[in-house]
C-alpha cells in the first residue's frame, strides 16, 4: 500500500497559497490524516478524515479529497508554517505515511 | 495537560533486546488505541505497531513482526514495546501516539497526541 506525496520540497514566501498533494495506491475513502513536523519535534495532527480541522489548528489549513487523491492547502503561509508535512492513510493496516513535503523559505 | 513520555531507548548491539515504555497523562488512557511510530535519522515516518484500548487487537508492520511485541497496562496508563533481535535498520526515534478512537478494527481518523520519542541505536 503506497502513499505518494508531491512535491517532495518547495520554496514559498509568507502569504503564499501552498498546496500539497497525496495519492493513495488504492481507494481509501476519506481515511487520511495530515501532520506537520518541525525539526526535533514530534508530528502534530492538522487534518483528520481528509477534511476535518483538528482543534486548535489555524483555519488557514484545510484538507480535501476522497478515494485516492487528497490535498492539504495552506491559504496564506505564515512564518511558523515552515516545516515538513506528511499525509497518512488510516483506512487499513499497514498504515502508511507519505514521504513528506518540506516547505522552505523562498 | 495531555502528554505522552517515552523512555527506555539506548545504544545496543545487533541481536540485542530493548523495551520501550510510554507514560500517558491528561486523558483517559483506556479509552483509546495506541501506536508506535518510528523515524529513522533524516527519514520519514514508519508505522510500527498498534494496540486497541483493551489490548485484544494488535497489529504489526511486516518489518518487525515476530521480533517486536506491543502491550499496555491500563492500570498504569502505560504503553510498551518489547524489541528483540534488533537490527541496524531498527535504528530510529520511536514515538508513541494516541489514536482518536478506541478500536483498531475499524479505520482510524488519525493520531492526535504524540510523544517526543525515544532514541534507539543498533550498532556494533
Amino acid at each position: 500500500f503506497q502513499m505518494t506525496q508531491s512535491p517532495s520540497s518547495m520554496s514559498a514566501s509568507v502569504g503564499d497559497r501552498v498546496t500539497i498533494t497525496c495519492r493513495a495506491s488504492q481507494g481509501i475513502s476519506t481515511w487520511v490524516a495530515w501532520y506537520q513536523q518541525k525539526p526535533g519535534k514530534a508530528p502534530k495532527l492538522l487534518i483528520y478524515d481528509a477534511s476535518s480541522l483538528y482543534r486548535g489548528v489555524p483555519s488557514r489549513f484545510s484538507g480535501s479529497g476522497s478515494g485516492t487523491d487528497f490535498t492539504l492547502t495552506i491559504s496564506s503561509l505564515q512564518p511558523e508554517d515552515y516545516a515538513t508535512y506528511f499525509c497518512q492513510q488510516a483506512n487499513s493496516f499497514p498504515f502508511t505515511f507519505g514521504p513528506g513535503t518540506k516547505v522552505e523559505l523562498k | 495537560e495531555v502528554q505522552l513520555v517515552e523512555s527506555g531507548g539506548g545504544l545496543v548491539q545487533p541481536g540485542s533486546s530493548l523495551k520501550l515504555s510510554c507514560a500517558a497523562s491528561g486523558f483517559r488512557f483506556d479509552d483509546y488505541a495506541m501506536y508506535w511510530v518510528r523515524q529513522a535519522p533524516g527519514k520519514g515516518l514508519e508505522w510500527v505497531s498498534s494496540i486497541s484500548w483493551s489490548g485484544d487487537n494488535i497489529e504489526y508492520a511486516d518489518s518487525v513482526k515476530g521480533r517486536f511485541t506491543i502491550s499496555r497496562d491500563n492500570a498504569k496508563n502505560s504503553l510498551y514495546l518489547q524489541m528483540n533481535t534488533l537490527r541496524p535498520e531498527d535504528t530510529a526515534l520511536y514515538h508513541c501516539a494516541k489514536d482518536m478512537s478506541p478500536s483498531i478494527k475499524v479505520a482510524s481518523s488519525g493520531l492526535d497526541v504524540w510523544g517526543q520519542g525515544a532514541t534507539v541505536t543498533v550498532s556494533s
